[in-house]
């Protein structure tokens, strides 16, 4: 157990819709990750957040979005939900510089 | 631009042979970490080793080894006596120094049989 929480564990959704994925870092963790999973694109990094501020943009959509909480909880909202963005989305948090970053068990999305 | 290549898709062993896991990686950073994960079929990714770019020692756990060569820019990855459990998908990545971001290989699925 990596001590970072992530709900729903699947979430099956429609095209035009949106969905809002949570994550839980471990305890004292100020950094949170979010990555995305995908048979094509495999494993990349979408957005960093430190302490409530955004710190990182990598490829995101405008389409998706994320905050991160005063209790260090984090979303990833996804709107206009594709096809394509079927994928496992994982979150990661990150004790301090240099250190490993510890993923959740992530959310497989599944968009119909 | 920073990246991570794993040029091996796929690698079939029968158990108890030794395999080696290629990475190699390009950073213009002089100060970079270099990592491996193991997402086994259940999903969830698992870290296995971080190493510093100024530390080229090779390092050993149970099974496992990493070879780490900044002439060669290669941080490969040995598993001996290869056990069924072994069977995941292994990735290789490169952390950015602003952010710690992850940049990942595209991994490598390894099947061990019986």
């Amino acid at each position: 157990d990596s001590g970072v929480t992530q709900t729903p564990k699947h979430l099956i959704t429609a095209t035009g819709q949106r969905v809002t994925l949570r994550c839980s870092p471990r305890s004292g963790d100020l950094s949170v990750y979010w990555y995305q999973q995908s048979l094509d694109q495999g494993l990349q990094f979408l957005i960093q957040y430190y302490n409530g501020e955004e710190r990182a943009k990598g490829n995101i959509l405008e389409r998706f979005s994320a905050q991160q909480f005063p209790d260090l909880h984090s979303e990833l909202n996804l709107s206009s939900l594709e096809l394509g963005d079927s994928a496992l989305y994982f979150c990661a948090s990150l004790a301090g510089e240099g250190d490993e970053q510890f993923f959740g068990p992530g959310t497989r999305l599944t968009v119909l | 631009a920073q990246k991570v290549t794993q040029a091996q898709t796929e690698i079939s062993v029968v158990e108890k042979e030794d395999v080696t896991l290629d990475c190699v990686y390009e950073t213009r950073d002089t100060t970079y970490y270099l990592f491996w994960y193991k997402q086994p079929p259940s999903g969830e990714l698992v870290f296995l080793i971080r190493r510093n770019s100024f530390d080229e020692q090779n390092e050993i756990s149970g099974r496992y080894s990493w070879n780490f060569q900044k002439s060669t820019s290669s941080f490969n990855f040995t598993i001996t006596a290869s056990q069924v459990v072994d069977s995941a998908v292994y990735f290789c990545a490169l952390s950015e120094v602003d952010t710690d971001k992850l940049i990942f290989g595209t991994g490598t699925r390894l099947q061990v049989f019986p």
